[in-house]
């Protein structure tokens, strides 16, 4: 089953504007990333984020993390139309070797 | 420099046949991944390699064997081939344990007719 749920499902905004995804997860992580997937391609790696940290930037994400929650949301900021794509999150469970993906949010960023 | 190749891009086939999807990384990481991604976007591990050694093997039909003749190397072959194998299928690799970055290759299209 999916460790990650993540919502919304899709989100159209415009161009200027910010994005914001949230993804929940079930049980304790080592750390939890984010990736993009522009349509047809594979993944690509926006960030990590490690158990034991509340928030991580870079470039125009902002990533945060609440273990208590077990919940972490993505921020992007300043969304410009090359940002449409799907953004999933992953997790690398306590002890675990390997990623366990959400579900994905399709975004769509209007010019 | 593609740090991360799969061939190839489409696979079009009959229900029955047997096919291989070659993977390969230049990244010099040690664990490579076969992830398997359906219609609904959902991505699953298939099988991971450490060092050429079988670490991760979840739950696949035994029609599916991965090879890794070393550890640049990471192909997936499927025999007799289902309506259901028809996804996309991305190699990955990273560093040891999966704990870190994962790379994705562009993925292979399958469609099983």
């Amino acid at each position: 089953s999916q460790q990650g749920e993540e919502d919304p499902q899709a989100l159209s905004i415009q161009e200027g504007e910010n994005a914001t995804m949230n993804c929940s997860y079930k049980t304790s992580i080592n750390n939890l990333q984010w990736y993009r997937q522009n349509s047809g391609r594979g993944l690509v790696h926006l960030i990590l984020i490690r158990s034991n940290e509340r928030e991580k930037h870079s470039g125009r994400l902002r990533v945060t993390l609440d273990t208590s929650k077990k919940s972490s949301s993505l921020l992007i900021t300043a969304s410009r139309a090359a940002d449409t794509a799907s953004y999933f999150c992953a997790t690398v469970m306590e002890y675990g070797n390997k990623l366990v993906f959400g579900a994905g949010t399709i975004l769509r960023v209007k010019s | 420099d593609t740090a991360v190749s799969q061939t190839p891009k489409y696979l079009v086939t009959q229900m029955g046949n047997d096919k291989s999807i070659k993977c390969e990384q230049n990244l010099g990481h040690d664990t490579m991944y076969w992830y398997k991604q359906d219609s609904k976007k959902f991505l699953k591990i298939m099988f991971s390699y450490n060092n050429k050694e079988l670490i991760i093997n979840e739950t696949v039909p035994n029609r599916f064997s991965p090879k890794s003749p070393d550890k640049a190397h990471l192909n997936l072959h499927i025999n007799s081939l289902e309506l259901g194998d028809s996804a996309v299928y991305f190699c990955a690799s990273g560093t040891t344990g999966g704990a870190q970055t994962q790379y994705f290759g562009p993925g292979t299209r399958l469609l099983v007719l």
